[in-house]
């Protein structure tokens, strides 16, 4: 059963580097793991996406282990503007291209 | 502003009615997608169309449906809309295949009364 699975909520303070992790037992040789952000009343927007190994860009590492059965998302030195919802998407080629959003993580950022 | 245009921002019906809802992908974007986003479901994939053609379902009921134009815009239409229906929907696009980074609209927030 294609399934992906965030926690529910994590707590970080400015300047920290935040790691957010999913689950996706079922991911197969070409599923794409990406990452949104959302904030409350608009669209998710994109942060990052991977295949396997290591990717980063301006904003965010995502890291992607061997066995491909889970992905961290890591921001460094976070802010308070980037208290927000964060969801791991993966696409699901092998099960009929499912599209399975996680629950979303909901990241609070103190001062 | 992300590219990717929704409209109505809001929508209030009742129960029984047909609503359409209307997505401009971003531009040069082929793919749009439809997902319903609602507190007990949290996003949910609907459905995927790639310039016109149905590529992909989700978990879209009977009573929904959608299309895309010639000119690349795509409708969601809700039937026989119940009170569960009630959550935001988001349109987003995309010029590459599903493993590609979505733009998002910012959606419609449609509640059923």
């Amino acid at each position: 059963l294609a399934k992906t699975t965030q926690p529910i909520s994590m707590d970080s303070y400015e300047g920290q580097e935040v790691n957010i992790t999913c689950s996706h037992n079922n991911i197969a040789t070409n599923d794409y793991i990406t990452w949104y952000q959302q904030f409350p009343s608009q669209g998710p927007r994109f942060i990052i996406q991977g295949y396997k190994t290591k990717v980063t860009n301006e904003v965010a590492s995502l890291f992607i282990p061997a066995d491909r059965k889970s992905s961290t998302l890591s921001l460094p030195r976070v802010s308070l503007s980037d208290t927000a919802v964060y969801y791991c998407l993966v696409v699901f080629y092998s099960s009929a291209s499912k599209i399975i959003f996680g629950s979303g993580t909901r990241l609070s950022i103190r001062p | 502003d992300s590219g990717v245009t929704q409209t109505p921002k809001h929508l209030i019906t009742a129960t029984g009615q047909r609503v359409t809802l209307r997505c401009s992908p971003r531009s040069g974007d082929l793919s749009v997608y439809w997902y319903q986003q609602s507190l007990d479901q949290g996003l949910q994939f609907l459905i995927q169309y790639y310039n016109g053609e149905e590529r992909a379902k989700g978990n879209i009921l009977e009573r929904f449906s959608a299309q895309q134009f010639p000119d690349l815009h795509s409708e969601l239409n809700l039937s026989s809309l119940e009170l569960g229906d009630s959550a935001l929907y988001f349109c987003a696009s995309t010029d590459g295949g599903m493993g590609y980074g979505y733009t998002f609209g910012s959606g419609t927030r449609l509640t059923v009364v």
